[in-house]
């Protein structure tokens, strides 16, 4: 069974400072990875869709990369602003290509 | 943009009772899921659904039945409430390539008292 891993679970960082997430999963054989963002008591945004077949994604100050053979993949943050405060998510879509599977989050503080 | 819509953003429940959980999405996506969080154990996939009367077991099914009686609506059905289904319960939706990603609803706040 797929295994998402993400580290760290939490991380404070002062604004202005650019920031990697990373996220890890145990079998390489993916359709695509997706990141998404949670804040307090509400549901998921989705952020970036990777392609199993592409290197990396952008949307504005936030680029994930994705290194299939190594089983990683990683959201980088520009500039970092307080309203990045969230928990962010990595989920892979694996062996059954109907569902993700999800990592447990990195909680992000960004102090102003 | 898709939406997903849950009905209820709060919900305080006895013990016992049945609830139904409700989730529409608007653009004719086969795929629907339902997913419970809680802190230190990330998202649970319930069950799933890729067509209208079709459904799957998800990784935690017990406790749970699920309805999907039209292409927009999954409806969760917790048959007698129990504390333990105190959570936080997201719907998602997505199409079937396996190309696509999800969109999730708002999330639905279940406390079971």
């Amino acid at each position: 069974k797929q295994e998402v891993t993400q580290i760290p679970a939490a991380l404070s960082v002062p604004e202005g400072e650019n920031l990697v997430l990373n996220c890890s999963f145990t079998d390489s054989a993916i359709y695509n990875l997706q990141w998404f963002r949670q804040d307090p008591g509400k549901g998921l945004t989705s952020l970036l869709l990777i392609q199993s077949s592409q290197r990396e994604q952008t949307s504005g100050r936030l680029n994930a990369s994705l290194d299939k053979s190594s089983g990683r993949s990683t959201l980088y943050i520009a500039a970092s602003q307080p309203g990045d405060s969230a928990t962010y998510l990595c989920a892979v879509k694996g062996d059954n290509f109907n569902k993700f599977y999800f990592g447990s989050g990195t909680k992000l503080n960004v102090k102003p | 943009d898709v939406k997903v819509t849950q009905s209820s953003r709060y919900l305080v429940k006895r013990t016992g009772e049945k609830v139904f959980l409700e989730c529409v999405q608007d653009m004719d996506h086969e795929n629907m899921f339902w997913y419970r969080q809680d802190p230190g154990l990330g998202l649970r996939l319930i069950y799933f659904s890729y067509d209208v009367k079709m459904k799957e077991k998800g990784d935690i099914p017990e406790g749970y039945s699920v309805s999907r009686e039209k292409k927009e609506r999954f409806s969760l059905i917790l048959e007698s409430a129990s504390t333990n289904q105190t959570s936080m319960y997201l719907c998602a939706s997505s199409l079937p390539p396996a190309n696509y990603g999800y969109t999730f609803g708002s999330g639905t706040r279940l406390t079971v008292v």
